[in-house]
C-alpha cells in the first residue's frame, strides 16, 4: 500500500505559466482532498472531489484554480497564469468515506 | 464545523506526558474530534480520533470531557521526534478545517 501520493514534490512555474499538480488516493480510497498550506500558516481547505464529482469547491478561488479526479488516473489540481502568490505547498488527502483522510507529502510550487 | 481554540506553543521535556489541550464548546452531537500533527514541512499525519469516549492507540490517548466541550491529547513518553505542530479539529462534514494548531518543542 503505496500511500497517498503526489507529485512533482517540488515544481517552479515562472509567472503567467501553468501548474499541474498530481494526487494518486490510496487503492480503495475515491474521496479526494485538496489543502494549500502558505509559508508560516495552517492548512486552507480548497476542493473536495469524488470520482468524476466536485462535491465541495468552497475553498477553490474563483478564477484560475481547477480540479478534476477522473475515472481513471490520478485527481489533478490545475492553476493556470500563476502569480507569486500562489507559492505554497499544495498537499492532498485520501479517504474512502467520510473518515480516515492520509495525506500525501505535498507539492511545493514555487512561482518565479 | 465547529472552531477549536489550542495554545500557540508548549515546552515538553523528553521522555514526559506531553498534554495538549483543545477547547470546542460549540461542538455538535454528531462531530468528531480529531487529532493530526505536521513534522517540519511533511504532510499531516493522523493521530487519533474520537466522538465522546476516550480513545488510546499506539501513539496517543484521546481524553473528551462528559460535556464534550473540551479534549486533551496525550503523549505518553515525548520524544524528540515529537516535535510537530498538532492540530485539533471537529468536523461531522466531509473534509477537516485546520486551524493554527499547538507548536510542541520536546526538549532534551
Amino acid at each position: 500500500n503505496a500511500g497517498v501520493m503526489q507529485n512533482p514534490r517540488h515544481l517552479v512555474r515562472r509567472r503567467g505559466q501553468e501548474a499541474r499538480l498530481r494526487c494518486s488516493p490510496m487503492k480503495g480510497h475515491s474521496h479526494v482532498y485538496w489543502y494549500r498550506q502558505l509559508p508560516e500558516e495552517g492548512l486552507k481547505f480548497m476542493v473536495y472531489l469524488q470520482k468524476e464529482n466536485i462535491i465541495d469547491e468552497s475553498g477553490m478561488p474563483k478564477e484560475r484554480f481547477s480540479a478534476e479526479f477522473p475515472k481513471e488516473g490520478p485527481s489533478i489540481l490545475r492553476i493556470q497564469q500563476v502569480v507569486r502568490g500562489d507559492s505554497a505547498a499544495y498537499f492532498c488527502a485520501s479517504s474512502p468515506g467520510t473518515s480516515g483522510y492520509t495525506f500525501g507529502s505535498g507539492t511545493r510550487l514555487t512561482v518565479v | 464545523d465547529a472552531k477549536t481554540t489550542q495554545p500557540p506553543s508548549m515546552d515538553c521535556a523528553e521522555g514526559r506526558a506531553a498534554n495538549l489541550p483543545c477547547n470546542h464548546s460549540t461542538i455538535s452531537g454528531n462531530e468528531y474530534v480529531y487529532w493530526y500533527r505536521q513534522i517540519h514541512s511533511q504532510g499531516p499525519q493522523y493521530i487519533i480520533h474520537g466522538l465522546k469516549n476516550n480513545e488510546t492507540n499506539e501513539m496517543a490517548s484521546l481524553i473528551i470531557t462528559e460535556d464534550r466541550k473540551s479534549s486533551t491529547l496525550i503523549l505518553p513518553h515525548a520524544t524528540l521526534r515529537d516535535t510537530a505542530v498538532y492540530y485539533c479539529i471537529v468536523t461531522g462534514a466531509n473534509n477537516l478545517f485546520f486551524g493554527t494548531g499547538t507548536r510542541l518543542t520536546v526538549i532534551p
